[in-house]
Order: structure tokens, then sequence, then C-alpha cells
């Protein structure tokens, strides 16, 4: 079964420097990949999606992330941050090989902090 | 801007109580998903719709937890009898094309 993996449950940055998120998903066989964003009392908010095509996808707020068949990768990545980026940001899958019934497969979650 | 919209936003109740938590899907999804959110668990899948028919409720309570669509407007999931840990905030989330989400912004329950 497809999981997914986010290698850092917490990310300290200080305002302005480059931050990389990391996703690992276990099966890199046709799948979908999302980043969304938690901020503080709200509810989840797509930041970028993987579907077909380039690899290098780029979202909302200046994020960025690059899909990477080989090593099964999603990461996240921004090359600047802001104090306004500070939230939870969760990786998910979509595994097409499930069929009409597939869902999401979410990643724990990384919890992004920066500081000025 | 299509959004979905989950009602209450806040829900204070005691313990065995009936609580019922509904979802205004964006109109045209034809997926709804039913979450639930704590410190503890982090994200969790409690049921989601196609067509409004249930394709998999395993995530839930089944004694106590029930999900259904009415119509294609309107999905709920009630508690009953409510208990303190079902403390968390519940997210409902629709979907249409390429298996992208579109999330509420949550009922937050307290169980006291």
């Amino acid at each position: 079964a497809q999981s997914v993996t986010q290698l850092d449950s917490q990310v300290p940055v200080f305002e302005e420097a480059p931050v990389e998120l990391r996703c690992n998903y276990s099966s890199s066989v046709s799948v979908y990949l999302f980043w969304y964003v938690q901020y503080p009392n709200q509810g989840l908010q797509l930041l970028l999606k993987y579907l077909s095509g380039s690899t290098l996808v780029k979202g909302i707020n200046g994020f960025e992330a690059e899909f990477n068949k080989s090593q099964t990768s999603f990461h996240l990545r921004k090359p600047s941050v802001h104090i306004s980026d500070t939230a939870e940001y969760f990786c998910a899958v979509s595994d097409l090989r499930a069929g009409n019934n597939r869902k999401l497969i979410w990643g724990l979650g990384t919890s992004l902090a920066v500081n000025p | 801007d299509a959004r979905v919209t989950q009602t209450p936003r806040h829900k204070v109740t005691e313990m065995g109580q009936e609580v019922t938590m509904r979802c205004q899907p964006i109109l045209g999804h034809n997926t709804v998903f039913w979450y639930r959110q704590t410190m503890m668990q982090g994200l969790e899948l409690l049921a989601y719709f196609r067509n409004r028919a249930p394709l998999d409720d395993s995530g839930m309570p089944k004694d106590r937890f029930s999900a259904e669509m009415p119509d294609a407007t309107l999905a709920t999931l009630k508690i009953q009898p409510s208990e303190p840990r079902d403390s968390a905030v519940y997210f409902c989330a629709s979907s249409g094309a390429a298996d992208t989400q579109y999330f509420g912004p949550g009922t937050r329950l307290t169980v006291l």
C-alpha cells in the first residue's frame, strides 16, 4: 500500500533563509502528488500539485516542488521564507492504481517555524 | 470564489449529547471527505462519498458515528452519544477532477 513519509516533523528557520521540506512516498508508479499548508486555526489549503508534465512545479506564495521519480520524492522548497510562512505543511499522494475509489494518502506533517 | 462551508464553526457540548456537523461541498464536486484532526493522531480520514454513495467509512467508530449525504449540496457527520475523546477539529473536503481536495474551515468540537 502507498505510504508517505515527511522526514522532518519540525523545521526551524530564520526569516529570509531558504527552506526545504522533505517528502518521500513508497511507490512512484502513476501518482499525483500534493503539498498543502495549514495556518493556525484554519483548514488545509492547496499549495501546489504534480499531475504530469514538468517535474518542477510552482505553487502559491513562492513555493515550488520537484517530482523525482527515481528517488520517489517530492520535496518542497522556498528560496527565502517570511514570518508569515509559519504553518504546518502536509504532503499527500494519490495512487492512481487504486482506481476510482482512490483517496489521498497523507504524511504526518512538518511544522515550519520561521524566526526573526 | 467557490469554497467548502462547514457549520457550526465551534461546538461545545456535554458528554452523551448528539452532535451534528454539516458541510456544503463546492458545487459540481462529486466526492466529499470527512477528516478528524487532533494533536495526538494528526489528520485521520473518517469517511468519504462519491456521487453521494459511501465509499469507505472504515475510519469511523461505527457505534457512535454516522455520515450521510442527503443531497449533492449537503453532507452530515453525526456523533451520538458524544464522548470527551471525540474532541477534535472536524474537516470536510470536496474534490472534483484530478483528486485535488478543497477543505472547509473546520468544526472545532469540545465535549465536556
